[in-house]
Parts: C-alpha cells; sequence; structure tokens
C-alpha cells in the first residue's frame, strides 16, 4: 500500500515560515490535500488539490507538490497556528492514505 | 452548508460491535462519498472506509476488510459506521466526512465532530 511520510515535528518562531514535507513515491502525480488538527477538535482542510485553500482559510497557508514530496507553507506563523498537520492521498487501489502527521510547534 | 453531526461516546465490551451514525443537514447529501476516518489515543487518522449513498456500495481499507460495515440510508441523510469483534486496540474517536466535491475521490470537507469508542472489559 502506499506510504506517506511525514516529519515528526517541526519547530518554528513566531513571524517565520513553517515547512512540512510529505513524501511519498510519485506523490507529484497525485492530488495532495492537508489538515490541521488541534486537540480535542475534529482535523480542519487547509489546503486542497496541492495548493487550493478553501474559503476562510489565510493566504499564509500554501501548498506545492512536484516530484516525491508535498509541501505545506505556512507563512509568518502565529501562535494559533500551532497544531497537527497531516497530508492526505488516493492511491491507486480507491483507498485513502494520510501521512503520520506533524506536530507544527511555536516557539 | 453540510454539517455532520455524530452520534454519542460508546463503552463497549471486548468482541462486541458498534455502530456509529453520522446525519448530513444543511447540503448534498447522496451524491457525495462519506468516509470514516479514526483516531486511536495520541496516534494519527487512520481511513477506514466509504460509501457513496447514491450507489450503496462501500469501499473498506483492507485492515478493516470483514470486520467493518458502511452503510448509509437517503431518506435520513445519515450514515453508519459499524465496527465488530471489538478489542482494546479499537478505542478510538471515530470520524465521519464527506468528499468536498462529488465524482473522483478527492478531499475530506466537512469533517463530523467525532465519536469516542471505548473497548474496555
Amino acid at each position: 500500500s502506499y506510504v506517506l511520510t511525514q516529519p515528526p515535528s517541526v519547530s518554528v518562531a513566531p513571524g517565520q515560515t513553517a515547512r512540512i514535507t510529505c513524501g511519498g513515491n510519485n506523490i507529484g502525480s497525485k492530488s495532495v490535500h492537508w489538515y490541521q488538527q488541534k486537540p480535542g477538535q475534529a482535523p480542519v482542510l487547509v489546503v486542497y488539490d496541492d495548493s487550493d485553500r478553501p474559503s476562510g482559510i489565510p493566504e499564509r497557508f500554501s501548498g506545492s507538490n512536484s516530484g516525491n514530496t508535498a509541501t505545506l507553507t505556512i507563512s509568518r506563523v502565529e501562535a494559533g497556528d500551532e497544531a497537527d498537520y497531516y497530508c492526505q492521498v488516493w492511491d491507486s487501489s480507491s483507498a485513502s492514505v494520510f501521512g503520520g502527521g506533524t506536530k507544527l510547534t511555536v516557539l | 452548508q453540510v454539517q455532520l453531526v455524530q452520534s454519542g461516546a460508546e463503552v463497549k465490551k471486548p468482541g462486541s460491535s458498534v455502530k456509529v451514525s453520522c446525519k448530513a443537514s444543511g447540503g448534498t447529501f447522496s451524491s457525495y462519498a462519506i468516509s470514516w476516518v479514526r483516531q486511536a489515543p495520541g496516534q494519527g487518522l487512520e481511513w477506514m472506509g466509504g460509501i457513496i449513498p447514491i450507489f450503496g456500495t462501500a469501499n473498506y481499507a483492507q485492515k478493516f476488510q470483514g470486520r467493518v460495515t458502511i452503510t448509509a440510508d437517503e431518506s435520513t441523510s445519515t450514515a453508519y459506521m459499524e465496527l465488530s469483534s471489538l478489542r482494546s486496540e479499537d478505542t478510538a474517536v471515530y470520524y465521519c466526512a464527506r468528499d468536498g466535491t462529488g465524482g473522483e475521490p478527492n478531499w475530506f470537507d466537512p469533517w463530523g465532530q467525532g465519536t469516542l469508542v471505548t473497548v474496555s472489559s
């Protein structure tokens, strides 16, 4: 089955840029979606189809996808961005796959 | 816009079954896939399977084949996830989530609020 690999943790100071990667075999050929999850809450979609933002999601959130790596970029990080972030794709057998998640810490 | 409201927390004995519901309101139900995703304590998200209500045929993750049944009732805009032969490792929060658009499988938006299922003797 298809495997997505994320770093367990990323730390960044307020106002800086956070980059969270999601690695997978030829992931650039798939559509990647990203979710933010805060403690005790359901996940929230922050980027879909590699780089599109749902309404209500700040422009600070952006995404890219090429080759074997997709990246979620959060610019001008704020304390409220501290959360777990998950990438998600659909594999060739019509099963959905999530990355293991990355905990973003705002220093 | 569509909202998904799930049934309440459950405590089950090992070996028993649990059935969780997910009622949609305020939007299209039948032509959009509903998936079930679970999250064990302190762990990541795990897709279990999904269904497009208008077609009625479910698709399951290999890990849960034979133990999970996902159904949908168009008349009440409600999807269900039943998990059998419960064991302690099934203790988790179970979420339903709707596809963002119809057609090919895509992103999950919105999500239900989650249902905690605790399996304990």
